[in-house]
């Protein structure tokens, strides 16, 4: 069964809008998660990692204000866009990691900004 | 993390094994390699991961060359939803660490 629950699978809205996606692990207390992104005909790229109760830490060119991330329990995540713009637009991916497990991604959120 | 090397794209007849080649000469003997696969539109789905010894599980067989600075995945018996990209990437405990993905490769099983 599925051990990464992401919500929504799909999202279209307009400019301007801010749009909250969220991330839960379903077997387990994540006190760590991933947020990637996929821009058509690329590959995964990481944003930022999540940390429970704490800042989450972003990639390089990342801007902390514009992507939100609360990780308020240690089995939810949320990414906030906020002011979303069409250059947004992308498929966004969590996953859940476990120390000495395997990474479980979920089935990402497509972002569609008119 | 190592660097990986794999092939852009590859075709498989459906039914027939798939063989899918990575090269990570610059592993270290702490590094794991692990193997994801991405249908369209969909997240990454691990498959399998291996230290040094061949491992299988019921998706695939991963075969690590002996000195560690190559691997296969195999899948046995290709379908056509085994269409997809297949990432390997080489890293410590990906519990812990975001995965770093290269451009994988582009996997079409023909019928």
């Amino acid at each position: 069964g599925a051990v990464v629950s992401q919500h929504p699978s799909r999202v279209i809205c307009k400019s301007g809008t801010s749009v909250k996606i969220e991330c839960r692990s379903l077997d387990f207390q994540a006190t760590t998660m991933f947020w990637y992104r996929q821009f058509p005909k690329q590959s995964l790229m990481l944003m930022a990692t999540s940390n429970e109760g704490s800042k989450a830490t972003y990639e390089q060119g990342v801007e902390k204000d514009k992507f939100l991330i609360n990780h308020a329990s240690l089995t939810l995540s949320t990414l906030t866009v906020t002011s979303a713009h069409p250059e947004d637009s992308s498929f966004y991916i969590c996953s859940v990691g476990e120390p000495n497990q395997p990474q479980h991604f979920g089935d990402g959120t497509r972002l569609s900004i008119l | 993390d190592a660097k990986t090397t794999q092939p852009t794209s590859m075709d498989c007849a459906e039914g027939r094994a798939a063989n899918l080649p990575c090269n990570h000469s610059t592993i270290s003997g702490n590094e794991y390699v692990y193997w994801y696969r991405q249908i369209h539109s969909q997240g990454p789905q691990y498959i399998i991961h291996g230290l040094k010894n061949n491992e299988t599980n019921e998706m695939a067989s991963l075969i690590i060359t002996e000195d560690r600075k190559s691997s296969t995945l195999i899948l046995p018996h290709a379908t056509l939803r085994d269409t997809a990209v297949y990432y390997c990437i080489v890293s410590m405990d990906t519990g812990r660490r975001a995965l770093t993905f290269g451009s994988g490769t582009r996997l079409q099983v023909q019928p």
